[in-house]
C-alpha cells in the first residue's frame, strides 16, 4: 500500500469552525490531491498540487484552501466550516511519466461532519 | 469536456454469476483509463488501468476490462463472482491537458452479491 495517511480520521465541528485535514505521504510523489465523496456524486476534485507552494483549483474549491510547504504534506482547511461542507475526504498522490500522471493512490479519508 | 459515465448506480448478481460493470468516457485526446474498489469506510484501492498498451487489462481479484476505441467504453467484468466483491466501484479518465493529468471519475456503481 502507498504510504499515505489522513489526520484526523473522524471530525465533528460546528458552523463557523475553521478546520485543517492534513495529507501525509512517504512516497515521494510530485502531485497530491484532495477529493470529496459524497453519495451520488463519485469523487471530485477539490485542490491539486503539482510540487512544493504549487497548487490550482479543483472542480469544488469554493470555501477551502490548501497549501504545500514540504513534498510529504499537503493541507486542506475549510475557513469557515458549513453543513453543505459535511463529507468524506481523500487525499490521493501521482507520480509523473513523460509528463502525464498516472494511476492516484488514495488514503483512508477523513469522515467531517459540521453541525 | 471530459467525463466519465458508468451505467447502473447499483448492479445485483448472483454469486458465481459474471459481473459486468459499465464505462463510457469522453476524451478528445487519448485516455488513461482506470477501475477503482472502495469497500465500507475505506479509501479507494486501484483494481486495473489502461495506458494505450494492450486493450484487454487484468486487474487484481480476477477482474478485466476492454479497452473499446470505437464504442469509447472500458466496461469491468469477472466470469465468477464472490461475496467479498461486494463493493463500490469507479472508473476513471485521465487526459493530458491543463489539468495535469487529473483523474475524472464516474458516479460509481454499488455491486450487491446475493449467496
Amino acid at each position: 500500500d502507498a504510504g499515505i495517511t489522513q489526520s484526523p480520521r473522524h471530525k465533528v465541528t460546528e458552523t463557523g469552525t475553521p478546520v485543517t485535514l492534513r495529507c501525509h505521504q512517504t512516497e515521494n510523489h510530485r502531485y497530491m490531491y484532495w477529493y470529496r465523496q459524497d453519495p451520488g456524486h463519485g469523487l471530485r476534485l477539490i485542490h491539486y498540487s503539482y510540487g512544493v507552494k504549487d497548487t490550482d483549483k479543483g472542480e469544488v474549491s469554493d470555501g477551502y484552501s490548501v497549501s504545500r510547504s514540504k513534498t510529504e504534506d499537503f493541507l486542506l482547511t475549510l475557513e469557515s466550516a458549513t453543513s453543505s461542507q459535511t463529507s468524506v475526504y481523500f487525499c490521493a498522490i501521482s507520480e509523473s511519466v513523460g509528463g502525464r500522471s498516472y494511476e492516484q493512490y488514495f488514503g483512508p479519508g477523513t469522515r467531517l461532519t459540521v453541525t | 469536456a471530459q467525463s466519465v459515465t458508468q451505467l447502473g448506480s447499483h448492479v445485483s448478481v448472483s454469486e458465481g454469476a459474471l459481473v459486468l460493470l459499465r464505462c463510457n468516457y469522453s476524451s478528445s485526446v487519448p485516455p488513461y483509463l482506470f477501475w477503482y474498489v472502495q469497500y465500507p469506510n475505506q479509501g479507494l484501492q486501484l483494481l486495473l488501468k489502461y495506458t494505450s498498451a494492450a486493450t484487454l487489462v487484468k486487474g487484481i481479484n480476477g477482474f478485466e476490462a476492454e479497452f473499446k476505441k470505437s464504442e469509447t467504453s472500458f466496461h469491468l467484468t469477472k466470469p465468477s463472482a464472490h461475496m467479498s466483491d461486494a463493493a463500490e466501484y469507479f472508473c476513471a479518465v485521465s487526459y493530458y491537458g491543463g489539468s495535469q493529468g487529473n483523474l475524472i471519475f464516474g458516479k460509481g456503481t454499488k455491486l450487491s452479491v446475493k449467496p
